[in-house]
């Protein structure tokens, strides 16, 4: 299995665009989790997902910030307009359904974006 | 909701030396405690974990110990080698979730 695959690794951005972020889970794994790290901040939870479900979405900033799961294999994070500050590195992880005993989480690669 | 507290936020210690990282939790419920490393510019790897029907667990130079009365668990890397400089993350699960603490930044000087 290639791992969690993120795309695109690297984006910059002009403030006021739209940025989309992309992120294919483990095949198998049930759960998809959005994080966003900086210096500042360190790293927080932004969204998860279980069976393709928002479960928890109170890490998102506000509503220029939305994300979807329209299948087991795909989720984006969507920012529109974008800002500065949210320049951060963003990863997605995934891990295996807790009753099969999984609790580790595979994170991607991130992507890092910057918005000027 | 778990809440999940790591001390400290820095450490520098000196190549060959022994460092200590402490996290406490708040949900009794919780069983599985994971410590995640990242380096530099890379995404945090499971480095080891630990269940709740366990004390200890050692992998080689890294261990990880569980107090669950008390409601902490701590990593234990011996013998530091430069390439253990890196951030340090415990955690640990809610249902379909998982708390993470804010990070240690440990820096080992050779």
């Amino acid at each position: 299995d290639a791992g969690v695959i993120q795309s695109p690794r690297h984006e910059v951005t002009e403030m006021g665009q739209e940025v989309t972020l992309r992120c294919k889970p483990i095949s198998g794994h049930n759960s998809l989790f959005w994080y966003r790290q900086t210096m500042m901040r360190g790293l927080e939870l932004l969204i998860y997902f279980n069976n393709n479900v928002p479960i928890d979405d109170s890490g998102m900033p506000e509503d220029r910030f939305s994300a979807k799961m329209p299948n087991a294999s795909f989720s984006t994070l969507k920012i529109q307009p974008s800002e500065p500050r949210d320049s951060a590195v963003y990863f997605c992880a995934s891990n295996p359904p807790r009753l099969a005993g999984g609790y580790e989480q595979f994170f991607g690669p991130g992507t890092r974006l910057t918005v000027l | 909701g778990e809440n999940v507290e790591q001390h400290p936020s820095t450490l520098s210690v000196q190549e060959g030396d022994s460092a200590v990282i402490k996290c406490t939790y708040s949900d009794s419920a919780s069983n599985y405690f994971p410590w995640y490393k990242q380096e530099l510019g890379k995404r945090p790897q499971l480095i080891i974990d630990i269940r709740s029907n366990v004390g200890e667990k050692k992998d080689q130079r890294i261990a990880v110990t569980l107090n669950k009365t008390a409601k902490h668990f701590s990593l234990h890397i011996t013998e530091t080698q430069p390439e253990d400089s890196a951030v340090y993350f415990c955690a640990a699960p809610i249902p379909n979730d998982m708390r993470f603490g804010a990070g240690t930044r440990l820096t080992v000087k050779p």
